[in-house]
């Protein structure tokens, strides 16, 4: 079935620093990748997403990079600050029969100070 | 707008008790969704709906049934509680099947005892 791998699981950096995170998904179908972060005791909250037709999106510090050939995508955050401290999940989009969502399996984000 | 609205925020189940997590958006989406998150890991698709009277399994629906009567609402219901249902269940929305963003409800923090 459909999977999405995601790592690394916890990432340290030192504020300022630059943080990435790698995904990599299973089903050719899927067409669209967001990415959310979640906040201790929080929902998810959407911060970028990308579409298959797209190789590279930016939003400010942000930034999310695809390859749909190797079924690779990631997610950049330059400049980290202490409030990016939280979990981020990728996730993949497939229409495989009716749509759904797949989720990778985080990565727990901490910016030192 | 208030969103997806996810109730209880909190429960605690014995054993072999049954309940129902109520899940309700306001958007007039026709995909939502449930997933469930446990302790360090990612979400795992339950079930999901792509609109009014249609329902579909997804990774992990063993222990749980689902109906989708009208647009707005999506409960979750489980029957025979066990202690492996302890988790934090998300309940999604997103307006299509296109890759659009999923909005998630506050989380139902679920425990069996």
């Amino acid at each position: 079935g459909e999977n999405v791998e995601q790592h690394p699981s916890t990432l340290s950096v030192q504020e300022g620093d630059s943080a990435v995170i790698k995904c990599t998904y299973s089903d050719s179908a899927s067409n669209y990748f967001p990415w959310y972060k979640q906040e201790l005791g929080k929902r998810p909250q959407l911060i970028i997403d990308i579409r298959s037709n797209v190789g590279e999106k930016k939003d400010q510090r942000i930034a999310v990079t695809l390859n749909k050939t190797a079924k690779h995508f990631s997610l950049h955050i330059t400049e980290t600050q202490p409030e990016d401290s939280a979990v981020y999940f990728c996730a993949a989009g497939t229409h495989s029969g009716t749509y759904k969502y797949i989720f990778g399996t985080g990565t727990r984000l901490k910016v030192l100070a | 707008n208030a969103g997806v609205t996810q109730t209880p925020k909190f429960r605690i189940l014995k054993i072999g008790q049954s309940m129902t997590l109520q899940c309700a958006q306001d958007m007039n989406h026709n995909y939502m969704y449930w997933y469930r998150q446990d302790p360090g890991m990612g979400l795992k698709l339950i079930y999901y709906s792509v609109g009014a009277g249609i329902t579909d399994k997804g990774e992990v629906p063993n222990g749980y049934n689902v109906s989708r009567s009208t647009t707005e609402d999506f409960p979750l219901r489980l029957e025979l509680a066990a202690p492996s249902q302890t988790s934090v269940y998300f309940c999604a929305s997103s307006s299509s099947g296109q890759g659009t963003e999923a909005f998630f409800g506050q989380g139902t923090r679920l425990t069996v005892v």
